[in-house]
């Protein structure tokens, strides 16, 4: 199974919105409303942002919102901060014998 | 609240075995909600998914890797392992273990991840 497709980088300067797509196909992301999302700052683990397309885990505040349209999820940052800059990755449950996989991630940088 | 601590060597030479340990701390690895993973992420590169344990016994594994892989689980230490064998210089990476929740099919849970390089 492909990994799912996200675009290398995005930006946006403090206080505005970017939106980072996530593109897979009717076996994953299409099939299933488990999609989930994952911030990594540098040289730190993966926090979950996002899960099960729309749902925001306790203390993840607000700004951040999920999406999906077919086969394709996304993930909106509003309000942009300074400490959103790190990398994203979106994962989806596929139901076969690769269990999740993951887009290559999307570096946001707030300018 | 859980937390998960990785351990293990960070170098391996090549085509040796890389045994890697996940304890877990503030909960319980017999719990029915979670399926124990490994996940990996090369220098500079994405995620990849490895290979779930469930406290019962059954696993999964990525088929592109299974027939290098074992993944097994220790309730009475609270801990799961997984054993990758024959390992080149492509299975250098940060590992990662982490907990599947059933209840939401998600990663909620992450260790601090463990650097492993394989070299001579």
């Amino acid at each position: 199974q492909s990994a799912l497709t996200q675009p290398p980088s995005v930006s946006g300067p403090p206080g505005q919105s970017v939106t980072i797509s996530c593109t897979g196909t009717s076996s994953d992301v299409g099939s299933y409303n488990r999609v989930s999302w994952y911030q990594q700052p540098p040289g730190t683990a993966p926090k979950l942002m996002i899960y099960d397309v729309t749902n925001r885990p306790s203390g993840v505040p607000d700004r951040f919102s999920g999406s999906k349209s077919g086969n394709t999820a996304s993930l909106t940052i509003s309000g942009l901060q300074a400490e959103d800059e790190a990398d994203y990755y979106c994962g989806s449950y596929t139901g076969s014998s690769t269990f999740v996989i993951f887009g290559g991630g999307t570096k946001l940088t707030v300018l | 609240q859980v937390q998960l601590q990785e351990s293990g060597p960070g170098l391996v030479e090549p085509s040796e075995t890389l045994s890697l340990t996940c304890t877990v701390a503030g909960g319980s690895v017999s719990s029915a909600f979670y399926y124990w993973s490994w996940i990996r992420q090369p220098p500079g590169k994405g995620l990849e998914w490895l290979a779930y344990v469930y406290y019962l016994g059954s696993t999964d594994y990525n088929p592109s890797l299974k027939s290098r892989l074992t993944i097994s689980v220790d309730t009475s230490k609270n801990q799961f392992s997984l054993n990758l064998r024959s390992v080149t210089a492509a299975d250098s990476a940060v590992y990662y273990c982490a907990g599947w929740n059933l209840r939401d099919d998600t990663l909620d849970i992450w260790g601090q991840g463990t650097t492993v390089t394989v070299s001579s």
